[in-house]
């Protein structure tokens, strides 16, 4: 597609399931980075992908996160037993390459926990 | 851990009036990157500052990358009613990662 596709726009659970969002980067692009923004900040840092491989994943919260990208196109970001505190909107972002600073966005996905 | 200190948090302004914003840091960034968010959007980025010293204009933006590598502003002149959104600075570090600054919300009154 021609820009960053992210799906569902908006996901309402409950407490303590599962949920899965996914990511169409940039046809080409290597590089895919997932964020996370609460209300009135910026994005913060998730997991970044070069190809197949997750390249940093220290922004995870804790183990209840993984994220993969089995073609090195698509990825999905998996929450397990959520929790009212994972409410975000969670973006992704595609890159060229690694040290391309000219990612670009997904419109994101609003994950509402109840 | 990285932190960026933008400032300020919302600004009101009149149309045609010029917006100045800032962002600090703690650390050094090999990049400064001023990005635009409207609601429901995900950013996209206006400006990317690459050296120390770099002053880069995007039509009515003008971005600078501090000397001391720790500071970057945005100037919007003339300001219009499209230019309200929320901007973020980022400063890119060693292991290519952003980190970002809280946002400054534009309001325009027409």
């Amino acid at each position: 597609g021609a820009g960053v596709s992210q799906t569902p726009s908006n996901k309402v659970t409950e407490k303590g399931k599962y949920v899965e969002l996914r990511c169409d980067p940039i046809s080409g692009h290597t590089a895919l980075y997932w964020y996370r923004q609460s209300l009135g900040q910026g994005p913060e840092f998730l997991i970044y992908f070069q190809g197949t491989g997750a390249a940093d994943d220290s922004g995870l919260p804790n183990d209840r996160f993984f994220a993969v990208r089995p073609e090195g196109s698509v990825s999905t970001l998996k929450i397990q037993r959520t929790e009212r505190g994972d409410s975000a909107v969670y973006l992704c972002a595609s890159s060229p390459d690694s040290g391309n600073t000219e990612a670009f966005f997904g419109q994101g996905t609003r994950l509402t926990v109840v | 851990g990285q932190q960026l200190n933008q400032s300020p948090q919302s600004m009101f302004i009149q149309e045609g009036e010029d917006v100045s914003m800032n962002c600090t840091s703690s650390s050094i960034f090999n990049t400064w990157l001023w990005y635009k968010q409207d609601p429901g959007e995900g950013p996209v980025l206006l400006i990317a500052l690459y050296k120390a010293g770099e002053l880069t204009s995007n039509g009515r933006l003008t971005a600078q990358f501090g000397i001391t590598r720790k500071d970057s502003f945005l100037n919007i002149s003339a300001s219009i009613p499209s230019d309200v959104g929320i901007y973020f600075c980022a400063g890119q570090d060693s292991n290519y990662q952003l980190i970002w600054g809280a946002g400054t919300k534009l309001i325009i009154k027409p």
